[in-house]
């Protein structure tokens, strides 16, 4: 089975626009998570989308959204980016009934 | 006080050595116990996970939970220079709650 992918791989934006991340989980995982990863906050988790619904979500503010497709492809959007945006960006998908998850190999985003 | 709390390090240490890493957490509910590993400019990657306290053995791998005491540890046996990457502790309550540890960088010395 292929993994999980993301795409952009990098990515570079200035301050104020918008960014738009794509994932696609493991083959018949439903659940994706989004997670953001910095040197001094760690990894932190953004949102959960099950079946096209958000299932859980993380203490981030309302600029960070997502969606999930009906092929439980997802995407995350970052508005009015801010210089504390830049971090690497990571999905993760899980198959029902385990608490693990595969993770993507991130999308790492720099904002100038 | 962080949910959970993990020793960034770096550790070094020699080819061959024990090594241990650990985290300590907040939360009783936490129900299940993961251990990332990650590589540089890599995802995550889960090495095992264990549910509610004990042992659980993997190759040169030991997961420990100590449920009293709300102590995470992960053993490694006979380290070699690939298993220099950062380690993350990841415990989890019985719905979808999963908070990250900080991550410990582990470098292994030739």
């Amino acid at each position: 089975k292929a993994g999980v992918t993301q795409t952009p791989r990098y990515l570079i934006k200035t301050r104020g626009q918008q960014v738009t991340l794509s994932c696609s989980p493991i083959s018949g995982h439903r659940s994706v998570s989004w997670y953001q990863q910095t040197p001094g906050q760690g990894l932190q988790f953004l949102f959960e989308y099950f079946s096209e619904t958000q299932r859980n979500k993380g203490n981030f503010p309302g600029r960070f959204s997502g969606r999930q497709f009906s092929n439980s492809r997802s995407e995350m959007n970052v508005s009015t980016l801010e210089l504390g945006d830049s971090a690497l960006y990571l999905c993760a998908s899980s198959p029902e009934a385990v608490p693990h998850q595969y993770f993507g190999p991130g999308t790492r985003l720099l904002v100038l | 006080q962080k949910e959970v709390e993990q020793d960034p390090g770096p550790l070094s240490v020699p080819e061959g050595a024990i090594v241990s890493l650990n985290c300590t957490y907040s939360n009783s509910a936490f129900q299940y116990f993961m251990w990332y590993r990650q590589y540089s400019r890599k995802g995550p990657e889960l090495l095992m996970y264990t549910y509610s306290s004990g042992n659980k053995e993997d190759g040169r791998f030991t997961a420990q939970v100590d449920k009293s005491s709300k102590y995470i540890s992960l053993f490694i046996r006979d380290s070699q220079p690939s298993d220099s990457a950062t380690y993350l502790c990841a415990p989890r309550d019985g719905g979808f709650k999963t908070i990250f540890g900080a991550g410990t960088r582990l470098f292994v010395k030739a």
